[in-house]
């Protein structure tokens, strides 16, 4: 069966702060995928990250980077000096072959100025 | 940039009474998804669907849910008496292929609210 959890329910940071959202997730499969997206208030799902599981390298996208460890099932998400924008509620999901996607029950992220 | 899209943005009903939510995928998708999140708690799935026929469903998808593709375009999923634990946000989603499943394109989402 396939899981993913999100074991920060809430997290609170200050302006200009980093932040890491952690993510575990349990597949028995050699072949998926992990994804985060982003929630913000006004409720619709944005797209951030798909990193495939043979691909381990960590990646950079400006504040954004994701640390991909299969030894430990984690995909973990870090703000570099976040931004009072970045208050959303953060989820990470798993796919793999021809099947839906499993969500994680999401972290919800405040900052505040 | 094409975009999945989802009317209506929010649709409130009357308990027992039947709604109808649209989306219309990408166009050269195959592939459909419905998602549901009862506020405040993740997203899961309801359902897939492919070459007119469901091909996957959750244990969440009974009876009072059923899913039509009633032309090339639009991909709807219909409750038949909603019940006031159907109050939540509904996500279609789309994907070119099944080879391509994991890039599923999410729509805005309908908030449904039940009374």
């Amino acid at each position: 069966a396939q899981k993913v959890t999100q074991a920060q329910t809430e997290i609170s940071v200050v302006e200009k702060e980093d932040v890491t959202l952690d993510c575990v997730y349990e597949t028995r499969d050699t072949t998926y995928y992990l994804f985060w997206y982003k929630q913000p208030p006004s409720g619709e799902l944005v797209f951030l990250i798909r990193r495939n599981s043979f691909d381990e390298q960590n990646e950079i996208s400006g504040r954004y980077s994701w640390n991909f460890q299969k030894s430990t099932s984690s995909f973990n998400f870090t703000i570099t000096a976040s931004q009072v924008v970045d208050s959303a509620v953060y989820f990470c999901a798993l796919s793999r072959y021809g099947q839906n996607f499993v969500f994680g029950p999401g972290t919800r992220l405040s900052v505040l100025p | 940039e094409p975009e999945v899209t989802q009317t209506p943005s929010h649709q409130v009903t009357q308990m027992g009474q039947e709604v109808i939510l649209r989306c219309v995928p990408i166009s050269n998708h195959l592939y459909f998804y419905w998602y549901r999140q009862i506020l405040g708690q993740k997203v899961e799935f309801l359902v897939s669907f492919y070459n007119n026929e469901i091909s996957e469903k959750s244990e969440i998808f009974d009876d009072q849910f059923s899913v039509e593709r009633p032309d090339g375009s639009n991909f709807t999923l219909k409750i038949r008496s909603t019940k006031l634990e159907d109050s939540a946000m509904y996500f279609c989603a789309s994907s070119e292929s099944r080879q391509k499943y994991n890039e599923q394109f999410f729509g805005p989402g309908t908030r449904l609210t039940v009374l």
